[in-house]
């Protein structure tokens, strides 16, 4: 069976800083698609950055990075030089080649202080 | 900016009642899906919908179900809500879907409480 765990409920940071989410997942498949999205206060869930398994170096998009690390099945989101709009819910998924279905973590809550 | 577009934004029914929740998107998206979203956050696939093929969890319970004019719009039907409805619903589109890992884009939701 396919599972995403983001053991970190809530993570409190002070801006400017940086900041580690983890997310771990447990799949057979050979080849998989990791997400990390970000819901916003108002509800709204967007994509932030994406890590295909077969990719080795480790995906970048603006101030978000990854962490793969394929051994032990983690895909930890950095956000560098963190803001007060980076507060958000941060959800990790992971998608298959075996079953099409988006499989979701639990989300990460994270907040940023002045 | 939104390219995604869910009416209503809040809803508030009795038990019982039958519901219509409405779902556009604009990016020309070939598959579109419902999510449900609890109080804890969790996000759970309700269904998907693909060129006419529909989806569906396994685990959703049969007064749901998604009603789709053309790729562009899928609405979710409730016919008669139960007190664990009470959730947000989200919308999302992707390009491609299916076998192919795209990324989604979401509506705003809707929120549904039952009395």
């Amino acid at each position: 069976a396919q599972k995403v765990t983001q053991t970190q409920t809530s993570i409190s940071v002070v801006e400017k800083t940086t900041v580690t989410m983890d997310c771990v997942y447990e799949t057979r498949d050979s080849s998989y698609f990791l997400f990390w999205y970000k819901q916003t206060a108002s509800g709204e869930i967007v994509f932030l950055i994406r890590q295909d398994s077969y990719k080795k170096e480790n995906a970048t998009v603006g101030h978000y990075s990854l962490n793969f690390q394929k051994p032990k099945s983690s895909i930890g989101l950095i956000i560098t030089a963190t803001q007060i709009e980076d507060s958000a819910v941060y959800f990790c998924a992971m998608r298959g080649d075996s079953n099409y279905q988006l499989i979701w973590g639990s989300g990460t809550k994270l907040i940023i202080k002045p | 900016e939104t390219a995604v577009f869910q009416t209503p934004n809040y809803h508030v029914t009795q038990v019982g009642n039958e519901v219509s929740f409405n779902c556009k998107q604009t990016l020309g998206h070939d598959t579109m899906y419902w999510y449900k979203q609890d109080s804890k956050k969790l996000l759970k696939i309700m269904f998907s919908y693909n060129n006419k093929q529909l989806i569906v969890n396994e685990t959703v319970p049969r007064r749901f179900s998604p009603q789709s004019s053309d790729k562009a719009h899928l609405n979710l039907r409730i016919k008669s809500v139960e007190p664990e409805d009470s959730a947000v619903y989200l919308c999302a589109s992707s390009s491609l879907g299916g076998r192919y890992a795209e990324t989604l884009y979401f509506g705003s939701g809707t929120r549904l409480t039952v009395l």
